[in-house]
Protein backbone atom coordinates (compact mmCIF):
# COMPACT_ATOMS: atom_id res chain seq x y z
CA UNK A 1 0.00 0.00 0.00
CA UNK A 2 1.36 3.26 -0.71
CA UNK A 3 3.33 4.96 2.74
CA UNK A 4 4.97 8.07 3.04
CA UNK A 5 6.58 8.11 6.28
CA UNK A 6 8.08 11.37 7.29
CA UNK A 7 11.73 11.88 9.76
CA UNK A 8 14.04 14.14 11.03
CA UNK A 9 12.00 16.46 12.80
CA UNK A 10 13.04 17.98 15.94
CA UNK A 11 14.09 21.04 18.98
CA UNK A 12 16.49 23.95 16.46
CA UNK A 13 17.49 27.51 17.94
CA UNK A 14 16.38 30.07 15.40
CA UNK A 15 18.52 30.64 12.74
CA UNK A 16 19.43 27.31 12.57
CA UNK A 17 19.48 24.52 9.98
CA UNK A 18 17.16 21.59 10.02
CA UNK A 19 16.96 18.83 6.96
CA UNK A 20 13.45 16.80 7.19
CA UNK A 21 13.23 13.85 5.06
CA UNK A 22 9.65 11.58 3.15
CA UNK A 23 10.30 7.90 2.76
CA UNK A 24 8.23 6.17 -0.17
CA UNK A 25 6.80 3.09 -0.43
CA UNK A 26 4.16 1.07 -2.27
CA UNK A 27 4.37 3.26 -5.92
CA UNK A 28 5.99 3.92 -8.76
CA UNK A 29 7.85 6.78 -7.20
CA UNK A 30 9.16 8.60 -10.64
CA UNK A 31 5.59 8.67 -11.78
CA UNK A 32 4.48 11.01 -9.06
CA UNK A 33 5.50 15.13 -8.27
CA UNK A 34 5.84 15.28 -4.31
CA UNK A 35 5.04 18.23 -2.01
CA UNK A 36 5.66 19.34 1.35
CA UNK A 37 2.76 21.03 3.17
CA UNK A 38 2.93 22.43 7.43
CA UNK A 39 0.42 23.16 10.17
CA UNK A 40 1.50 25.34 13.28
CA UNK A 41 0.28 24.14 16.13
CA UNK A 42 -3.83 24.78 16.32
CA UNK A 43 -3.85 26.56 12.67
CA UNK A 44 -4.56 25.33 9.35
CA UNK A 45 -2.71 23.88 6.59
CA UNK A 46 -0.01 25.81 4.49
CA UNK A 47 1.94 24.40 1.50
CA UNK A 48 5.33 24.67 0.97
CA UNK A 49 6.69 23.23 -1.95
CA UNK A 50 6.74 20.68 -4.70
CA UNK A 51 9.16 18.85 -6.83
CA UNK A 52 8.98 17.26 -10.38
CA UNK A 53 9.31 13.87 -11.24
CA UNK A 54 12.92 13.67 -11.72
CA UNK A 55 13.82 16.70 -9.77
CA UNK A 56 13.89 19.05 -12.77
CA UNK A 57 11.49 21.27 -11.51
CA UNK A 58 10.74 22.75 -8.15
CA UNK A 59 8.18 26.11 -6.56
CA UNK A 60 8.12 27.24 -3.13
CA UNK A 61 6.10 29.77 -1.74
CA UNK A 62 6.67 32.92 -0.71
CA UNK A 63 7.31 32.53 2.81
CA UNK A 64 10.39 29.75 2.40
CA UNK A 65 11.79 30.89 -0.79
CA UNK A 66 15.37 31.77 -0.69
CA UNK A 67 15.46 29.52 2.98
CA UNK A 68 13.66 25.92 2.30
CA UNK A 69 15.34 24.05 -0.75
CA UNK A 70 13.21 20.94 -1.89
CA UNK A 71 15.56 17.64 -3.23
CA UNK A 72 14.94 14.35 -4.54
CA UNK A 73 16.83 11.08 -4.09
CA UNK A 74 14.71 8.51 -6.97
CA UNK A 75 17.49 5.95 -6.32
CA UNK A 76 16.33 6.03 -2.83
CA UNK A 77 12.50 6.72 -2.73
CA UNK A 78 12.93 9.78 -0.85
CA UNK A 79 12.54 13.32 -0.61
CA UNK A 80 14.06 15.97 1.95
CA UNK A 81 13.65 19.63 2.69
CA UNK A 82 16.55 21.54 3.72
CA UNK A 83 15.37 24.44 5.83
CA UNK A 84 17.79 27.16 7.09
CA UNK A 85 17.77 30.41 8.87
CA UNK A 86 14.26 28.84 10.54
CA UNK A 87 12.07 31.42 12.74
CA UNK A 88 9.79 30.81 15.51
CA UNK A 89 7.27 30.73 13.21
CA UNK A 90 8.47 27.77 11.29
CA UNK A 91 7.33 25.56 14.31
CA UNK A 92 4.91 23.10 12.78
CA UNK A 93 4.49 19.63 11.89
CA UNK A 94 5.68 18.95 8.63
CA UNK A 95 3.75 16.74 6.26
CA UNK A 96 4.84 15.06 2.89
CA UNK A 97 2.08 14.38 0.20
CA UNK A 98 1.86 12.75 -3.16
CA UNK A 99 0.79 14.41 -6.49
CA UNK A 100 1.04 18.02 -7.89
CA UNK A 101 -2.00 19.03 -8.55
CA UNK A 102 -2.97 17.75 -5.08
CA UNK A 103 -2.14 15.04 -2.38
CA UNK A 104 -3.91 11.74 -2.55
CA UNK A 105 -1.60 10.54 0.28
CA UNK A 106 -0.37 12.40 3.18
CA UNK A 107 2.22 10.91 5.67
CA UNK A 108 1.72 11.16 9.38
CA UNK A 109 4.03 14.32 9.82
CA UNK A 110 6.85 15.33 11.72
CA UNK A 111 7.58 17.96 14.10
CA UNK A 112 9.82 20.67 13.72
CA UNK A 113 10.12 23.37 17.17
CA UNK A 114 11.98 26.43 17.02
CA UNK A 115 12.85 27.70 19.84
CA UNK A 116 15.85 29.18 22.12
CA UNK B 1 -9.01 32.29 -2.91
CA UNK B 2 -10.54 30.04 -0.46
CA UNK B 3 -13.09 30.38 2.10
CA UNK B 4 -14.59 28.47 4.58
CA UNK B 5 -16.55 28.73 7.49
CA UNK B 6 -14.25 27.71 10.97
CA UNK B 7 -17.34 25.38 11.98
CA UNK B 8 -20.05 23.01 11.90
CA UNK B 9 -22.13 20.81 13.43
CA UNK B 10 -24.75 17.96 13.30
CA UNK B 11 -26.05 15.37 14.77
CA UNK B 12 -25.26 11.66 14.96
CA UNK B 13 -26.60 10.17 11.73
CA UNK B 14 -27.74 12.88 10.03
CA UNK B 15 -25.98 14.79 6.68
CA UNK B 16 -23.98 18.05 6.88
CA UNK B 17 -23.06 19.86 3.68
CA UNK B 18 -19.94 21.85 3.54
CA UNK B 19 -18.54 24.89 1.74
CA UNK B 20 -15.77 26.40 0.18
CA UNK B 21 -15.74 29.58 -1.92
CA UNK B 22 -13.49 30.63 -4.37
CA UNK B 23 -13.04 34.17 -4.79
CA UNK B 24 -14.67 35.27 -8.31
CA UNK B 25 -11.08 34.71 -10.20
CA UNK B 26 -11.27 31.40 -9.49
CA UNK B 27 -14.73 30.21 -10.20
CA UNK B 28 -13.23 27.83 -12.82
CA UNK B 29 -10.97 26.05 -10.68
CA UNK B 30 -11.47 22.38 -9.71
CA UNK B 31 -11.26 21.81 -5.91
CA UNK B 32 -10.01 18.39 -3.36
CA UNK B 33 -11.28 17.96 -0.24
CA UNK B 34 -9.30 16.44 2.82
CA UNK B 35 -10.07 15.17 6.02
CA UNK B 36 -7.73 15.95 8.99
CA UNK B 37 -9.51 13.44 12.21
CA UNK B 38 -7.17 14.67 15.71
CA UNK B 39 -3.62 14.11 15.72
CA UNK B 40 -3.40 13.00 12.57
CA UNK B 41 -2.28 13.38 8.95
CA UNK B 42 -5.06 14.26 6.10
CA UNK B 43 -6.76 12.32 4.31
CA UNK B 44 -7.91 13.11 0.79
CA UNK B 45 -11.36 12.69 0.22
CA UNK B 46 -12.11 13.77 -3.14
CA UNK B 47 -11.05 15.64 -6.64
CA UNK B 48 -14.49 17.78 -6.98
CA UNK B 49 -14.43 19.40 -10.25
CA UNK B 50 -16.74 22.58 -11.43
CA UNK B 51 -19.35 20.55 -13.09
CA UNK B 52 -19.63 18.69 -9.87
CA UNK B 53 -18.35 15.38 -11.40
CA UNK B 54 -16.14 14.24 -8.36
CA UNK B 55 -13.50 11.19 -8.06
CA UNK B 56 -12.99 10.14 -4.50
CA UNK B 57 -9.86 8.73 -3.02
CA UNK B 58 -8.99 5.07 -1.90
CA UNK B 59 -11.86 3.43 0.67
CA UNK B 60 -13.55 6.56 0.78
CA UNK B 61 -16.88 5.35 1.65
CA UNK B 62 -20.32 6.62 -0.56
CA UNK B 63 -21.92 8.60 2.68
CA UNK B 64 -19.13 11.52 1.39
CA UNK B 65 -19.91 13.48 -1.97
CA UNK B 66 -19.26 16.97 -3.72
CA UNK B 67 -21.30 19.31 -5.76
CA UNK B 68 -20.55 22.61 -7.34
CA UNK B 69 -22.50 25.81 -7.77
CA UNK B 70 -21.26 28.74 -9.34
CA UNK B 71 -18.31 29.47 -7.07
CA UNK B 72 -19.22 27.20 -4.43
CA UNK B 73 -17.77 23.87 -3.82
CA UNK B 74 -19.17 21.60 -1.46
CA UNK B 75 -18.63 18.26 0.47
CA UNK B 76 -21.86 16.02 1.31
CA UNK B 77 -21.47 14.01 4.55
CA UNK B 78 -24.36 11.38 5.13
CA UNK B 79 -25.40 9.32 8.34
CA UNK B 80 -22.82 11.45 9.95
CA UNK B 81 -20.72 8.78 12.43
CA UNK B 82 -18.83 9.74 15.41
CA UNK B 83 -15.32 9.12 13.42
CA UNK B 84 -16.39 12.14 11.21
CA UNK B 85 -15.76 14.65 13.57
CA UNK B 86 -12.70 16.02 12.37
CA UNK B 87 -11.17 18.76 10.55
CA UNK B 88 -12.03 19.54 6.51
CA UNK B 89 -9.80 21.68 4.15
CA UNK B 90 -10.51 22.49 0.71
CA UNK B 91 -7.60 22.79 -1.65
CA UNK B 92 -7.15 24.12 -4.94
CA UNK B 93 -3.86 24.43 -6.89
CA UNK B 94 -2.55 26.69 -10.18
CA UNK B 95 0.85 26.45 -11.61
CA UNK B 96 3.39 26.46 -8.85
CA UNK B 97 1.28 26.70 -6.23
CA UNK B 98 -1.18 25.13 -3.69
CA UNK B 99 -3.81 26.85 -2.02
CA UNK B 100 -5.90 25.78 0.80
CA UNK B 101 -8.92 27.05 2.45
CA UNK B 102 -8.81 27.89 6.25
CA UNK B 103 -11.11 24.87 7.28
CA UNK B 104 -14.36 23.59 8.86
CA UNK B 105 -14.65 22.52 12.12
CA UNK B 106 -17.32 19.63 12.14
CA UNK B 107 -18.37 18.35 15.73
CA UNK B 108 -20.94 15.11 15.65
CA UNK B 109 -23.49 16.32 18.46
Amino acid sequence: QVQLVESGGGLVKPGGSLTISCAASGFTFTDYFISWVRQPPGKGLEWLSYISYSGGGTYYADSVKGRFTISRDNARNSVSLQMNDLRAEDTAVYYCARGDDWGDYWGQGTLVNVSS
Amino acid sequence: VLTQPPAASAPLGASVKLTCSLSSGHSGYAVAWHQQQPQKGPRFLMKLNTDGSHRKGDGIPDRFSGSSLGTERYLTISSLQSEDEADYYCQTWDTGIWVFGGGTRLSVL
